[in-house]
């Protein structure tokens, strides 16, 4: 069975540019979240989608970052403008129940 | 905020020791989780927790699910080099709370 997807790996970007992540859950799960991981961290979540449906995105600092499921499956994050602050792991995970799998994350470097 | 109080922060042991970590939270929940996450890499389920005083094995490693309801401890036997990495406790509610994690160095 495949894993939870994510690309790019890396990124690197100056403060005020934008960035977009993509997420590719575990086939059938339902439910698929994006964490921020800082250094030294537990990941914190960000946004949390049932299918194409938002339920809960009350950590998203909407100013500029937006989450997308079209379609209930792919997830795109995107951060717009980046910030020296958003420096961090920026993990998917997906759950069919009370069980999370997570990405291998994109280390995004804000300089 | 859920709060999630995991314990030690790091620990450094030599090789073949046992290792012991914690994590208590304030709130009652149905499951607790324990993921391992390498440098570089995203934390890896280790071991799903779903009833009270449920002891679970994976391997050299031991996890329990407390009495209380509120508390779970994660055990390894026989350190070896590859267990190097991060562990985080989590609690599976509406959405998945991580405890701060405990850093783990295996000196050979």
């Amino acid at each position: 069975e495949a894993g939870v997807a994510q690309s790019p790996r890396y990124k690197i970007i100056e403060k005020r540019q934008s960035v977009a992540f993509w997420c590719n859950p575990i086939s059938g799960h339902a439910t698929l979240y994006w964490y921020q991981q800082i250094l030294g961290q537990g990941p914190k979540l960000l946004i949390q989608f049932q299918n194409n449906g938002v339920v809960d995105d009350s950590q998203l600092p909407k100013d500029r970052f937006s989450a997308e499921r079209l379609k209930g499956v792919d997830s795109t994050l995107k951060i717009q403008p980046a910030k020296l602050e958003d420096s961090a792991v920026y993990l998917c995970a997906s759950s069919l129940g009370s069980e999370a799998f997570f990405g291998q994350g994109t280390r995004l470097t804000v300089v | 905020g859920q709060q999630l109080n995991q314990s030690p922060q790091s620990m450094f042991i030599q090789e073949g020791e046992d290792v012991s970590m914690n994590c208590t939270s304030s709130s009652i929940f149905n499951t607790w989780l324990w993921y391992k996450q390498d440098p570089g890499e995203g934390p890896v389920l280790l071991i799903a927790l779903y009833k009270a005083g449920e002891l679970t094995s994976n391997g050299r490693l031991t996890a329990q699910f407390g009495i209380t309801r509120k508390d779970s401890f994660l055990n390894i036997s026989a350190s070896i080099p590859s267990d190097v990495g991060i562990y985080f406790c989590a609690l599976a509610g509406n959405q998945f709370y991580f405890g701060t994690g405990t850093s783990l160095t295996v000196i050979p």
